[in-house]
């Protein structure tokens, strides 16, 4: 059965510095898809990156990368030089039943960035 | 990419009546997806809705309490029937955008039942 495990429940950085949220994931598919999203304390969901379970490359997007690893089945997101403005919930995402759109959520992880 | 409305962005209903949330996308799409988001929790998947069939439902979710419709490729309808405190929740839809190949979620409708 799919799972998505973030095992980060709350994580408090200052402003500035780097931030690491672990996302590890189970699923049987041998193609497959990761997501993430960031939701805000305003509540809407922001599409953040999908990544297709054959590209391996890590993706770098501004202060954003993603480190995705099929052998320890891992999909990383690092924030670089973190600001007020990141503070949210970020969910990890894996997609089952050969649809992209049937999503199964890890449980998220807070990010609050104090100045 | 995709642009995704809901109605409403919230209410309040009394225990026992039924609330119907809309969805319209700006393009057309072939699935449509329900999630219900429960206070402080993450997203669980209700059902997927494709137009000219019946909606399948995921574990735990029932038709008779989650009717949904999708007359066309760009609307679709959720209503959540025989209400009860617990179903207390953000009901979001969401959709494909194969043009961008990222995956869309609506601003939600945060339902609150006393």
């Amino acid at each position: 059965a799919q799972k998505v495990t973030q095992a980060q429940t709350e994580i408090s950085v200052v402003e500035k510095e780097d931030v690491t949220l672990d996302c590890v994931y189970e699923t049987r598919d041998t193609t497959y898809y990761l997501f993430w999203y960031k939701q805000p304390p305003s509540g809407e969901l922001v599409f953040l990156i999908r990544r297709n379970s054959f590209d391996e490359q890590n993706e770098i997007s501004g202060r954003y990368s993603w480190n995705f690893q099929k052998s320890t089945s891992s999909f990383n997101f690092t924030i670089t030089a973190s600001q007020v403005v990141d503070s949210a919930v970020y969910f990890c995402a894996l997609n089952y039943g050969g649809s992209q759109g049937n999503l199964i959520f890890g449980k998220g992880t807070k990010l609050s960035v104090k100045p | 990419s995709a642009v995704i409305s809901q109605k409403p962005s919230r209410d309040i209903c009394q225990r026992g009546t039924s609330l119907t949330i809309q969805c319209q996308v700006d393009s057309q799409v072939t699935m449509m997806f329900w999630y219900r988001q429960q206070p402080g929790q993450s997203l669980t998947l209700i059902a997927t809705a494709n137009q000219g069939s019946e909606a399948t439902y995921e574990s735990g979710f029932v038709i008779d309490k989650f009717p949904i419709s999708r007359p066309n490729l760009t609307f679709s309808t959720l209503t959540v029937s025989n209400l009860s405190p617990e179903d207390s929740s953000i009901y979001l839809c969401s959709v494909e955008d194969r043009r961008y190949n990222e995956q869309f979620f609506g601003p939600g409708t945060r339902l609150t039942v006393l």
